[in-house]
């Protein structure tokens, strides 16, 4: 049981450049989100999704894109990417219950 | 105002020792509260889920306070491997949508 699966691990990108950042649960999880932590701010929300088909903007969705076609993957875009999105990167999982989420184990994201 | 505050320490504390973590939140709506645990370069764990009848896992004892809107994790008997960052995160009504504070900073010294 793999859990939350997050690639890449690490990624230097240039300013400009777009790439996804993959995330895959094995846990048949309904809920999936996608998260940024910077240094004294806490996980601050980007995008969630309720279920296949669905996804709504968390708290700081400008210059990220999703999509939810099956359960199991949650890929996060990002268009043009800027220093401002230095960041990592944590996608999660959960039951629609008041369980908590799993997280996987994050990507660290520079770009230059 | 964030919508979860935290003191972030850091707290330093010797082995054995009780510590108590404290977290205000300011959305009246939230529905469940947790604490999770998150070392260095590692991502966030579930710690245990809080309940306002308060609850306890081993060393480890949550309270919630909705009226004051008020979070509390007490660490008894506080191992070296308790050394973490401690994050308060509630959870709106919709989506589970978790809001996370900053994080307390807990390091335990022999």
């Amino acid at each position: 049981n793999a859990g939350v699966t997050q690639t890449p691990k690490f990624q230097v990108l240039k300013t400009g450049q777009s790439m996804t950042l993959q995330c895959a649960q094995d846990m048949n999880h309904e809920y999936m989100s996608w998260y940024r932590q910077d240094p004294g701010m806490g996980l601050r929300l980007i995008h969630y999704s309720v279920g296949a088909g669905i996804t709504d903007q968390g708290e700081v969705p400008n210059g990220y894109n999703v999509s939810r076609s099956t359960t199991e993957d949650f890929p996060l875009r990002l268009l043009s990417a800027a220093p401002s999105q230095t960041s990592v990167y944590f996608c999660a999982s959960s039951y629609p219950t008041a369980r908590g989420y799993t997280f996987g184990s994050g990507t660290r994201l520079t770009v230059v | 105002r964030k919508e979860v505050e935290q003191d972030p320490g850091p707290f330093n504390v010797p082995e054995g020792a009780t510590v108590a973590f404290n977290c205000t939140y300011s959305n009246s709506a939230s529905q469940s509260f947790f604490w999770y645990r998150q070392d260095c370069r590692k991502e966030p764990k579930l710690l245990m889920s809080v309940y306002s009848s308060g609850n306890e896992d081993g060393r480890f004892t949550a309270q919630l306070n909705r009226a004051s809107q008020y979070i509390s994790l007490l660490i008894r008997d506080s191992k070296l491997s308790d050394s973490a960052t401690y994050l308060c995160v509630v959870n709106r009504e919709y989506g589970n949508k978790l809001v996370f504070g900053a994080g307390t900073i807990l390091r335990v010294k022999s």
